[in-house]
């Protein structure tokens, strides 16, 4: 049972257009939600983060959108950068699960010059 | 701060042998999880230490076991290594807030 689905594999974009990356999940207990960035034999990379009570955090470039009554995030990249290509994961923690956190199948973004 | 560190960086089994892999968080940082990730399966979590205690287990099999000691790094063994094993074993440390912080990661290799 996937209950974090990023249904895109990969994305192709200009450098300085939007990059978005979605993320839908199943379990309404998820309360926390955290979007990654890795390089192949690397660890992920943490971006950016929103909890469940908010349906907006920005951090420079990155903002990620909740929508949860449709079960759903975003990540919005704007300008995107050559630098930004890579495999992005979206992750969901639920309040009672401690520190685990469910992953999403990744995306690999592709920012072309 | 220095990151989360992990060791060896990689390594090659052959099957039926057992493997321990370390992990130091980043100081202060007293909650360690596991996750493995394989093309797939993607990331997956194996499971989480907080003062020298087990507080969540995934659904991985009693081979994969762990543990942590008094100074928060954390090793997790597994034994009886099968070829389907191999993959990147990610060490993450979380301080009291909710961000999870990942290492290098290990790559596991069986034969």
């Amino acid at each position: 049972d996937q209950q974090v689905k990023q249904n895109s594999p990969s994305l192709s974009v200009q450098e300085g257009r939007i990059s978005i990356l979605n993320c839908d999940y199943t379990n309404s207990m998820f309360d926390y939600f955290l979007w990654y960035k890795k390089y192949p034999a690397e660890g992920p990379t943490f971006l950016i983060s929103i909890s469940s009570i908010k349906d907006k955090n920005e951090d420079g470039r990155f903002t990620v959108f909740l929508n949860k009554s449709a079960k759903h995030l975003s990540l919005h990249i704007v300008p995107s950068q050559p630098g930004d290509s890579a495999v992005y994961f979206c992750a969901a923690r639920r309040a009672t699960s401690g520190s685990r956190l469910t992953f999403g199948e990744g995306t690999q973004l592709t920012v072309n010059p | 701060k220095a990151g989360v560190t992990q060791t060896p960086r990689y390594l090659i089994k052959t099957r039926g042998q057992q493997v321990t892999l370390s992990c130091s968080p980043i100081s202060g940082h007293r909650s360690v999880s596991w996750y493995q990730q394989t093309p797939g399966q993607g990331l997956q979590f194996l499971f989480e230490y907080f003062s020298e205690t087990q507080r969540n287990k995934g659904n991985f099999p009693g081979r994969f076991s762990g543990r942590q000691f008094s100074n928060s790094r954390s090793e997790m063994n597994v034994s009886t290594l099968e070829l389907g094993d191999s993959a990147l074993y990610l060490c993450a440390s979380k301080p009291s807030t909710d961000t999870q912080y990942f290492g290098p990661g290990t790559r596991l290799t069986v034969l």
